[in-house]
C-alpha cells in the first residue's frame, strides 16, 4: 500500500466547474510534487513544493493552482479546465528537498480526471 | 534537444528468462538515474537508484547498470515471472540534482 494518499480516485468535471485534488503524506518528507500523466505517456512534472514553498512551476497554465497548506498536505485546485486536461494526476513526495538531491519518489495511486 | 529513450514500447519474454530493458539519454548530465515499475491505472513504484559514479546496482532479481560514457542504463530482471509484467520507467534528474524527468516506459509481458 502506498504511503501517499490521493483523493478523489476519480473525478469528472465540466469546463466551468471548480474542483480540487488532495494529497497527503505522513512520512515527514520535505518535498511534494504534482505530475500529470496521459495514457501511454510518461509522468510530466507540473509543480514542486520544498519546505511548503513552491520551488518549481513547469510553465503550467493558471487554470491549475497548487497549494501546500502544511508539510503533509498538497492540493491542486482546478478551474476552467479543458477536455485535453483529462489525465491521471499523480502526487509524490521525497525525502530530498526537490531542488537538490531528490532521491526516490513515493507516488500516490493518482486521481483520474475527466473533463467534459 | 534533450531526450530519454527506452528501447522499445513493449517487450515479451518467456517466464524464467532474463528481461533486459534499455534507457538511453541525450543532452543530459544526470547525477543519478532511477527505475520505477508502474501497473495499469496506478502510480509508479520506485525500484532502484544508481548514481553517476556507480557502475552497477543489485536488488534481489533486479540489476541496473549505468554507463555515463554511452549515456545508457540497462535494467535486468533475472528469472522473470508473470508477476513482473508491468511498465518500467527510467527517470533522471533533468538538470543536475533537480526533479526527475521520465522516459516513456517499456511495457514488459512475461509469458508463462
Amino acid at each position: 500500500d502506498t504511503e501517499v494518499t490521493q483523493t478523489p480516485k476519480h473525478l469528472v468535471m465540466g469546463m466551468t466547474n471548480k474542483k480540487s485534488l488532495k494529497c497527503e503524506q505522513h512520512m515527514g518528507h520535505r518535498a511534494m510534487y504534482w505530475y500529470k500523466q496521459k495514457a501511454k505517456k510518461p509522468p510530466e512534472l507540473m509543480f514542486v513544493y520544498s519546505y511548503e514553498k513552491l520551488s518549481i512551476n513547469e510553465s503550467v497554465p493558471s487554470r491549475f493552482s497548487p497549494e501546500c497548506p502544511n508539510s503533509s498536505l498538497l492540493n491542486l485546485h482546478l478551474h476552467a479546465l479543458q477536455p485535453e486536461d483529462s489525465a491521471l494526476y499523480l502526487c509524490a513526495s521525497s525525502q530530498g528537498t526537490g531542488t537538490g538531491n531528490t532521491g526516490e519518489l513515493f507516488f500516490g495511486e493518482g486521481s483520474r480526471l475527466t473533463v467534459l | 534537444s534533450q531526450k530519454i529513450e527506452q528501447n522499445s514500447e513493449a517487450l515479451n519474454i518467456q517466464e524464467g528468462k532474463t528481461a533486459t530493458l534499455t534507457c538511453n539519454y541525450t543532452n543530459y548530465s544526470p547525477a543519478y538515474l532511477q527505475w520505477y515499475r508502474q501497473d495499469p491505472g496506478r502510480g509508479p513504484v520506485f525500484l532502484l537508484l544508481i548514481r553517476e559514479n556507480e557502475k552497477e546496482k543489485r536488488k534481489e532479481r533486479l540489476k541496473v547498470t549505468f554507463d555515463t560514457t554511452l549515456k545508457q542504463s540497462l535494467f535486468h530482471i533475472t528469472a522473470s515471472q508473470p508477476a513482473d509484467s508491468a511498465t518500467y520507467l527510467c527517470a533522471l534528474d533533468s538538470r543536475r540534482n533537480t526533479p526527475l524527468v521520465f522516459g516513456k516506459g517499456t511495457r514488459l509481458s512475461v509469458i508463462a
